[in-house]
C-alpha cells in the first residue's frame, strides 16, 4: 500500500494571499499523481492528473507541479478567494500497488 | 453534476444486517472505484473494477464484496454489519483503468445502529 502524505493538514489564509501545499509519495515505479478539490457537503472534483516528471498544469488561479524523482507535488493557489475554501486531496498510483491511494488532504480556509 | 449516480443516499440499518450500495458510472466510463470515508479518516480505497473485471483491491474486509455488471453499473455488498462500518461510501468512475481523473458520486451515508 502506498503512503501518500500531505502537508500542512490545515491552513488559514487571508483573501488575496497566495498559498501552496505539498503532496509526498513514493517515487519508485511512479505512474500518476492526481489533485482533487473537495468542498463541504459535496464530492471531490478532479483538478489535475500528472504523469511526467517536471509536469506543470494550470487551471485559472490554481497550478500544480510534479517531481517524480524525489516524490513530491506542489499545488499553488494565487490570490486566494473565499470560494477556494475546501479540502485539497492528492492521490498517487505507483509502486507495486495498482490502486489510487489518497492522502488525508489539506483543509484550506480563506478568510474574507 | 459528475454523472455518477449512487443509491441510496442514506441507509440506516442494524448490526448483523446486510446492505447493497449501487453505483452507475458516468456514461462512457469503464472503470468503477469504491472508497470508504469513516469519521475523521481520509478516503480509504476498497476495490476497483475495469470493464467487468477486478482491477485492484485494497484493504477490503471479507464481509464486503463487490461486482461490476455487463452494463457497467457496480454494487458493493456489506454483510454482518458492525457499528464500525458506519461511514460514507463513495463510488467514482473513470474512462480508463489507470491514468484518467476520477468522477465521484455523492456518496451513500451508511449508519449501523
Amino acid at each position: 500500500i502506498l503512503n501518500v502524505e500531505q502537508s500542512p493538514q490545515s491552513l488559514h489564509v487571508q483573501e488575496g494571499d497566495s498559498t501552496n501545499f505539498t503532496c509526498s509519495f513514493p517515487s519508485s515505479n511512479f505512474y500518476a499523481l492526481h489533485w482533487y478539490r473537495w468542498e463541504t457537503a459535496k464530492s471531490p472534483e478532479a483538478l489535475f492528473v500528472m504523469t511526467l516528471n517536471g509536469d506543470e498544469k494550470k487551471k485559472g488561479r490554481i497550478s500544480a507541479t510534479l517531481n517524480t524523482k524525489e516524490g513530491y507535488s506542489y499545488l499553488y493557489i494565487k490570490g486566494s478567494q473565499p470560494e477556494d475554501s475546501a479540502t485539497y486531496l492528492c492521490a498517487s498510483r505507483g509502486g507495486s500497488a495498482r490502486q489510487l491511494t489518497f492522502g488525508s488532504g489539506t483543509q484550506l480556509t480563506v478568510l474574507p | 453534476d459528475s454523472g455518477v449516480t449512487q443509491t441510496p443516499k442514506h441507509l440506516i440499518t442494524a448490526t448483523g444486517q446486510r446492505v447493497t450500495l449501487r453505483c452507475s458510472p458516468r456514461s462512457g466510463d469503464l472503470s468503477v472505484y469504491w472508497y470508504q470515508q469513516s469519521l475523521d479518516q481520509g478516503l480509504q480505497f476498497l476495490i476497483q473494477y475495469y470493464n467487468g473485471e477486478e482491477r485492484a483491491k485494497g484493504n477490503i474486509l471479507e464481509r464486503f464484496s463487490a461486482q461490476q455488471f455487463p452494463d457497467l453499473h457496480s454494487e458493493l455488498n456489506l454483510s454482518s454489519l458492525e457499528l464500525g462500518d458506519s461511514a460514507l461510501y463513495f463510488c467514482a468512475s473513470s474512462v480508463g483503468p489507470a491514468g484518467a481523473p476520477l468522477h465521484f458520486g455523492n456518496g451513500t451515508r451508511l449508519t449501523v445502529t
